[in-house]
């Protein structure tokens, strides 16, 4: 079945510590590749995107992705992690242009001081 | 310049009983789609509307309808409430369906609760 996967429910980083969270898709074609971040009580704000082109996608507060045909996989990460990092991110996907988009379950981020 | 706005924040329902929420989009935003998060889940996908119509749908029951108006703003309609429709949702705002999957703008969202 079609699905987007993020295997890890919760992370802990120390603060200063470099993060990746992971992301792997299940569908045929490239899709569009969205990462959104959570915090609590709040909507999903865009941290970054890929449609085409470089397979290194810079977003908003220092994050980056990339995207891996070979492993399906469209890793979120960032070097340096700070406190007000701690929040939820979801990976998601739109298998192809008018489809609708689909939310992996989200990852938790803890940060430790 | 405001962002997407949800309207109630907060709600308490009963099984069985109907809710309306509403959501005004980002200025310039004419396609406003639903989505429903339940606890320790991803957003699901419910409708989207543009141009006062239904447009895409998620795999939701009729019991969850919508309406787009005329100013962009829409509303999500949910009958014969169950307890299973506890849950955060979300309205999110985009300009010009369809142009492909155009980055979506978040409200807070509204939590229901269904007791």
């Amino acid at each position: 079945a079609q699905s987007v996967t993020q295997p890890d429910i919760h992370i802990t980083v120390s603060e200063g510590a470099s993060l990746e969270l992971r992301c792997n898709y299940s569908y045929g074609a490239t899709p569009y590749l969205f990462w959104y971040v959570q915090s609590p009580g709040q909507g999903l704000q865009l941290l970054l995107k890929y449609f085409s082109g470089d397979t290194l996608v810079q977003g908003i507060k220092g994050f980056e992705a990339e995207f891996k045909r070979s492993q399906s996989s469209f890793n979120l990460r960032k070097p340096s992690v700070h406190w007000s990092d701690a929040a939820e991110y979801f990976c998601a996907v739109v298998p192809n242009r008018d489809d609708k988009i689909i939310f992996g379950k989200g990852t938790r981020l803890h940060i430790l001081p | 310049d405001a962002g997407v706005t949800q309207s109630p924040t907060h709600l308490i329902k009963t099984r069985g009983q109907q809710v309306t929420l509403r959501c005004s989009p980002k200025s310039g935003h004419d396609t406003v789609s639903w989505y429903q998060q339940a606890l320790g889940q991803g957003p699901q996908f419910i409708f989207q509307y543009y141009e006062e119509e239904e447009r895409q749908r998620g795999n939701f029951p009729d019991r969850f309808s919508g309406h787009q108006f005329p100013n962009y703003s829409s509303e999500l309609n949910v009958n014969a409430l169950l307890l299973g429709d506890s849950a955060l949702y979300l309205c999110a705002s985009s300009p010009k369906w369809p142009s492909g999957p155009n980055e979506q703008f978040f409200g807070p969202g509204t939590r229901l609760t269904v007791l």
